[in-house]
């Protein structure tokens, strides 16, 4: 079946310093690349996202990239600091349905 | 706050028993999706509905059901509950039956089964 593999599963940074999260995705209809943050004892919300027409978006300290011909999206945080620390989801929409397939998360950690 | 909302907050029960999640999605929202995580796994596709009507199926086992009613909000049943079904439920919301459509997340049920 369709997957989306994500990498790494813990990031430990110093805070100012950037960090890095990249998926792979294996349906390449997707069309749509959604990325959650999820705080300890929250659900996830939705911080970013990007659609198959552009290759990269930015939101303040936040961006993510798109290589359609590579099948994979990274996310991007410069500047991290210490409430940045959470489990991040990547996901990947299922061509001509409503699904999305996530990725097994990563947990960033942001050193003072 | 996302918009979508979940009760209850928690829920201890005993293994054999039956439990009924619930979910009240954003104004507007016609689709509800089921979601379930387990300690430190990532997020399990369930089910989703669209304005009242089952439109796709994941990991959904036999001994859980959901349903969509005419207000829109959402109900998950667990029965015949095991161990293995402790985990956290999340439903989310979405405006209309497109893949490009944002999913909105509620607060999440914290099932504990004893």
């Amino acid at each position: 079946g369709e997957n989306v593999e994500q990498h790494p599963s813990t990031l430990s940074v110093q805070e100012g310093d950037s960090a890095v999260i990249k998926c792979t995705y294996s349906d390449s209809a997707s069309n749509y690349f959604p990325w959650y943050k999820q705080e300890l004892g929250k659900g996830p919300q939705l911080i970013i996202d990007i659609r198959s027409n552009v290759g990269e978006k930015k939101d303040q300290r936040i961006a993510v990239t798109l290589n359609k011909t590579a099948k994979h999206f990274s996310l991007h945080i410069t500047e991290t600091q210490p409430e940045d620390s959470a489990v991040y989801f990547c996901a990947a929409d299922l061509w001509r349905t409503d699904k999305l397939i996530f990725g097994t998360g990563t947990r960033l950690q942001v050193f003072p | 706050d996302s918009g979508v909302t979940q009760t209850p907050k928690h829920l201890i029960t005993a293994t054999g028993q039956r439990v009924t999640l619930r979910c009240s999605p954003r104004s507007g929202d016609l689709s509800v999706y089921w979601y379930q995580q387990s300690l430190d796994q990532g997020l399990q596709f369930l089910i989703q509905y669209y304005n009242g009507e089952e439109r796709a199926k994941g990991n959904i086992l036999e001994r859980f059901s959901a349903q969509q009613f005419p207000d829109l909000h959402s109900e998950l049943n667990l029965s015949s509950l095991e161990l293995g079904d402790s985990a956290l439920y999340f439903c989310a919301s979405s405006g209309a039956p497109s893949s490009y459509n944002e999913q909105f997340f509620g607060p999440g049920t914290r099932l504990t089964v004893l």
